[in-house]
């Protein structure tokens, strides 16, 4: 069981949007930050997102990150076929001195 | 251009040990943290591990806590995992990260994966 909640799956047709959230407790996202990884099938994971709301160069502006409280989503906006992926967020838990991620979202393009 | 290129997978008896290495390059190896993130077959991401910069503070997940020994060689810009006594549970792709961590002036924490490597594979055979 994740320290971090994420839905397992989210769907949505191409062009169309989608928000995938992550909560969290006081001990993690309430107190620090946020970061979004995409794992393509079959490859390792690349950071998407950072600081919450931050994108790497590489990461297209359709992609972006939200925090409130223990909570933090991420909007994905004109999606396109090439964006099915696995999507985890993650962040530090200071109570438990660890890293730790949620247990993952599917995004399926219809 | 950074890469981490992992190393030292491959199939173990249940109880025995295994060492993983990650080669770095491209980057400051010494001015930052390191981690451990394994993925067990068709599941998520579990964080095993992190290391400072200097190599003098080290976490580990509950899960693998007395059991596994994350190293570094600054001289050698090479990560370590040292896995010990170790379970069919341990079964996963391991993969050494790049980590970018510090507080920013409101005293927020960030820690995240910056960079991946492509991972290797160990099996625990039960």
């Amino acid at each position: 069981q994740s320290v971090l909640t994420q839905p397992p799956s989210v769907s949505a047709a191409p062009g169309q949007e989608v928000t995938i959230s992550c909560s969290g407790s006081s001990s993690n996202i309430g107190k620090n930050y946020v970061s979004w990884y995409q794992q393509l099938p079959g490859t390792a994971p690349k950071l998407l997102i950072y600081e919450n709301n931050k994108r790497p160069s590489g990461t297209p502006d359709r992609f972006s990150g939200s925090k409130s409280g223990t909570s933090a989503t991420l909007g994905i906006t004109g999606l396109q076929t090439g964006d099915e992926a696995d999507y985890y967020c993650g962040t530090w838990d200071s109570s438990l001195s660890a890293g730790v991620f949620g247990g993952g979202t599917k995004l399926t393009v219809l | 251009e950074v890469q981490l290129l992992e190393s030292g997978g491959g199939l173990v008896q249940s109880g025995g040990s295994l060492r993983l290495s990650c080669a770095a390059s491209g980057f400051a190896f010494n001015s930052y943290d390191m981690s451990w993130v394994r993925q067990a077959p068709g599941k998520g991401l579990e964080w095993v591990s992190g290391i400072s910069g200097s190599g003098g503070s080290t976490y580990y997940a509950d899960s693998v806590k007395g059991r596994f020994t994350i190293s570094r060689d600054n001289s050698k810009n090479t990560l370590y995992l040292q896995m010990d006594s170790l379970r069919a549970e341990d079964t996963a792709v391991y993969y050494c990260a790049k980590v970018s961590s510090g507080y920013d002036r409101a005293w927020f924490y960030y820690y995240y994966m910056a960079v991946w490597g492509k991972g290797t594979t160990v099996t625990v055979s039960s």
